[in-house]
């Protein structure tokens, strides 16, 4: 079975710009979870999607939101870039069954703003 | 909130060493515990994982227990590698009915020496 995708690997950005991250999960996988990693802060949760709906939200600004697909993909978007959020962002996908909670993560992108 | 603590690094052994890299955690409920591991410009590795109380996890010869009675899961190896060179994560996961997350200690870096 395929992993976790994610694209792009790497992106170059300047303030103010948007992104926007795409996240491909395991198949059969029907939750899909983003985090932030930094040198400063570790890893941060931002949000968690399960069929299409965001059942969680981490603690950051507005300017940070996420979608997903019915096929489970899932985009976030992060508009008015500022250069602290220079960060690897991961992407995680569930099954979401009661009993397995383990999640999956991919290889991330890494978001270099100017 | 829930939270977890892990010993600072780096740490810094010889190959044949014994490891231990101390893990506490803080939760309101019954999380599942989980070790991850991100090697160099890559993403997290599932470990191993504990979903409840003197449950034992273990992979590639590392192994944690999960004491609810300390709270901790302390990550231990009999006999490190220099491929086991790498951050480890500690990790718990509270799934509630609506939605689940990780939340992750800020990292140990381990290197070993040939």
């Amino acid at each position: 079975k395929a992993g976790v995708t994610q694209t792009p690997r790497y992106l170059i950005k300047t303030r103010g710009q948007q992104v926007t991250l795409s996240c491909s999960p395991i198949s059969g996988h029907r939750s899909v979870s983003w985090y932030q990693q930094t040198p400063g802060q570790g890893l941060q949760f931002l949000f968690e999607y399960f069929s299409e709906t965001q059942r969680n939200k981490g603690n950051f600004p507005g300017r940070f939101s996420g979608r997903q697909f019915s096929n489970s993909r899932s985009e976030m978007n992060v508009s008015t870039l500022e250069l602290g959020d220079s960060a690897l962002y991961l992407c995680a996908s569930s099954l979401r069954d009661s009993s397995t909670d383990t999640q999956y993560f991919g290889p991330g992108t890494r978001l270099t703003v100017l | 909130g829930d939270s977890v603590t892990q010993m600072e690094g780096p740490v810094t052994l010889s190959e044949e060493a014994f490891l231990t890299i101390n893990c506490t955690y803080t939760a309101t409920g019954y999380p599942s515990l989980f070790w991850y591991v991100q090697y160099p410009g890559e993403g997290l590795q599932l470990l191993l994982k504990a979903t409840k109380a003197d449950d034992k996890g273990s992979n590639k010869g590392f192994e944690a227990t999960y004491r609810k009675e300390t709270t901790s899961f302390h990550l231990e190896k009999g006999s490190v590698q220099v491929s086991d060179s790498a951050v480890y994560f500690c990790a718990l996961s509270d799934l509630d009915s609506s939605a689940s997350k990780i939340i992750f200690g800020s990292g140990t870096r381990l290197s070993i020496r040939p």
